[in-house]
């Protein structure tokens, strides 16, 4: 089966750095996502990571070490509309067919004025 | 059309009785995918497609939930005989690939809040 774990909640100040850990066990594992979901809204992609080392997208980067089974989400130069929930998902694959996604709990991050 | 869509948004059902959402991808999408999302956890799976093929319905929770494709658009996710405990956020996603790394940038519709009473 798979399992992921991530803090359930992290507050920050406003442009502060922010780090979301997220660590998993899984077979059949091929990437690691991150999604943003705002109160109400859908979950939208952020990054994913194929590969071990870090991938930048403007503020935000993400991390994998597939040898420890551990990522993580930066956030810099944090904003107020950076408050939302962020999730993790592992990406699992069979028959290179396309894959489903497996999300963890996610991880509740208040940025505060 | 421009993203995801879902119908309906909100649906009210009784106990008993069977209910079908719908789900409207982005236009060319190869792969869509259905999960079921409780408040303050993250999106379950339940079951993808790629085109019309359903490729994984591992995550159904039991043989009264189902879903097709038929035509490797639109896709119907119909539960039958409701329960309580059916009562959560249904939510589509879309990915223009099947297989990664499109499969890890899924586009999410808005979802329907079914309530089962």
């Amino acid at each position: 089966g798979q399992s992921l774990e991530q803090p359930s909640e992290v507050t920050a100040v406003e442009g502060a750095i922010v780090q979301i850990n997220c660590t998993y066990q899984t077979s059949g594992f091929y990437g690691l996502s991150w999604y943003q979901q705002h109160d109400g809204g859908a979950p939208t992609f952020l990054s994913y990571n194929a590969l071990d080392g870090l991938e930048e997208t403007g503020r935000f980067s993400s991390f994998l070490s597939r040898s420890d089974s551990y990522g993580y989400l930066l956030l810099q130069e944090l904003q107020m509309k950076d408050s939302a929930s962020y999730f993790c998902a592992v990406s699992w694959v069979a028959n290179n067919q396309g894959g489903k996604l497996i999300f963890g709990q996610g991880t509740e991050l208040s940025v505060k004025p | 059309g421009a993203g995801v869509s879902q119908s309906p948004r909100y649906k009210v059902t009784k106990r008993g009785q069977d209910v079908a959402l719908r789900c409207d991808p982005i236009s060319g999408h190869v792969s869509l995918y259905w999960y079921r999302q409780a408040l303050g956890q993250g999106p379950e799976f339940l079951t993808y497609f790629n085109y019309e093929a359903q490729q994984d319905k591992s995550g159904l929770p039991n043989d009264r939930f189902s879903a097709e494709r038929p035509e490797g658009s639109i896709s119907t996710l119909t539960i039958q005989r409701t329960e309580q405990r059916d009562s959560a956020m249904y939510r589509c996603a879309s990915s223009r690939e099947a297989g990664p790394p499109a499969s890890y940038e899924q586009y999410f519709g808005p979802g329907t809040r079914l309530t089962v009473t």
